[in-house]
């Protein structure tokens, strides 16, 4: 494997399940992060990893916990999902997190319907 | 604070014909300009990046983009668009400690 990968590619869910979504980086980085994807929207952040420890939170619902148990890895655990949290969660790493000029590579992204 | 605006969700151009996709930032500092693609069911690809060295960006596929401090812009162009071009393309800035802050993309069509 190489880059970024993430599975699953698609997850339909209910309301009540609990799943969670898998990132992987083969790229040696150290940071590493979550993005949601929704039509006609910005990319939003929502969780940023350095070095393992997480350093931003930008006001996402606790229904949504990331853990990141080392470098190379990073999970999304979702928890009683609402409709509106479909989208496209995107994973991205890059060198570090300081140099705001290191390009993030991406996942393909896991398409989250959630009924 | 920073921002970035991508002017035209949606931009088509013929096969052969110059691709134009607009980005303007706002920054209080000189930032960190990027451009992304995105094609179907894929996760985003980087094409450039301006890191305040020259201001005519040379990216993959034939892409460039300029650098004008002047007008806070970072245009994307092409001479000549190709089929595989269609995709959706995001204009990101950032700084040194910050996040990327992203467009929210124009989505390209190249007509045969």
């Amino acid at each position: 494997e190489t880059g970024v990968t993430q599975t699953p590619r698609h997850l339909v869910m209910g309301m009540t399940n609990k799943k969670s979504l898998k990132c992987e980086q083969h790229l040696g980085h150290n940071a590493m992060y979550w993005y949601k994807q929704s039509a006609k929207k910005p990319l939003e952040l929502m969780f940023v990893y350095n070095f393992k420890e997480q350093t931003e939170n930008n006001s996402v619902p606790s229904r949504f916990s990331p853990e990141c148990p080392n470098s190379s890895h990073l999970f999304l655990h979702l928890h009683t999902l609402q409709p509106e949290d479909s989208a496209l969660y995107l994973c991205a790493s890059s060198q570090e997190r300081a140099s705001g000029l290191d390009e993030q590579f991406f996942g393909p992204g896991t398409r989250l319907t959630v009924l | 604070a920073q921002s970035v605006t991508q002017l035209g969700s949606h931009v088509s151009v013929s096969e052969g014909a110059l691709v134009l996709l607009r980005c303007n930032y706002s920054s209080s500092v000189p930032p960190y300009l990027f451009w992304y693609v995105q094609y179907p069911n894929q996760g985003l690809q980087l094409l450039l990046k301006y890191t305040s060295a020259a201001t005519l960006v040379k990216g993959i596929n034939g892409f460039e983009a300029e650098f004008k401090k002047s007008e806070t812009s970072f245009h994307l162009t092409k001479p000549s668009a190709h089929m595989s071009d269609a995709a959706e393309y995001f204009c990101a800035v950032s700084r040194t400690g910050n996040q990327f802050y992203f467009g929210t993309g124009t989505s390209l069509t190249v007509i045969p």
